[in-house]
């Protein structure tokens, strides 16, 4: 039973532009909530959070929104750059649970 | 500042045969958690280790066991191996809180022929 879901696979993009990433989940118990980026033959980089609490974090080029209501998130990177380029996962925990649930991950391509 | 590390970065084997990977958390980390990334998917979680302990288990067989040491470094054993055992096994690190970051270490391919 798949909890998060990223339903766009890709995203491509032009230098300098925005990307927006979208996340949805279907546990109401999920609380806290992360983006990651992932490029070739490496872990997971950890990029921001946000907590249920809130509706908006910001770090440097990155802000997450969380609409509690719609049980969804997005990635705002402004402006993106070629090194953007890489495989996104949002992620979510809640409840008594220690454990990240992962969606599919979006896959971002940054053209010059 | 040693980030996550994990070894050995590639391994091959054969079904039926027996595997462990090994990882050593961030500084200042006591809790290990690991995870499966099939191709084109996202992690998926095993079981998280604290105080030497299974905190908490993902929905995997009985052939995947783990153990964390009193350095917090863990292991990951996985037996009787299949052919769907073949993924990127991924080691993260965190506080001991629920909400404290985990901080990924680079994985290891593990191929199963």
């Amino acid at each position: 039973d798949q909890q998060v879901k990223q339903n766009s696979p890709s995203l491509s993009v032009q230098e300098g532009r925005i990307s927006i990433l979208n996340c949805d989940y279907t546990n109401s118990m999920f609380d806290y909530f992360l983006w990651y980026k992932k490029y070739p033959a490496e872990g997971p980089t950890f990029l921001i959070s946000i907590s249920s609490i809130k509706d908006k974090n910001e770090d440097g080029r990155f802000t997450v929104f969380l609409n509690k209501s719609a049980k969804h998130l997005s990635l705002h990177i402004v402006p993106s750059q070629p090194g953007d380029s890489a495989v996104y996962f949002c992620a979510a925990s809640g409840g008594n649970d220690y454990k990240l649930s992962f969606g599919a991950g979006t896959t971002v391509t940054v053209r010059a | 500042d040693a980030g996550v590390t994990q070894s050995p970065t590639h391994l091959i084997k054969t079904r039926g045969q027996q595997v462990t990977l090994r990882c050593s958390p961030k500084s200042g980390h006591d809790t290990v958690s690991w995870y499966q990334q099939a191709l084109g998917q996202g992690p998926q979680f095993i079981f998280q280790y604290y105080e030497e302990e299974e905190r908490q288990r993902g929905n995997f067989p009985d052939r995947f066991s783990g153990h964390q040491f009193p350095n917090y470094s863990s292991e990951l054993n996985v037996n009787a191996l299949l052919l769907g055992d073949s993924a990127l096994y991924l080691c993260a690190s965190a506080g001991r809180g629920r909400t404290d970051t985990q901080y990924f270490g680079p994985g290891t391919r593990l191929t199963v022929l």
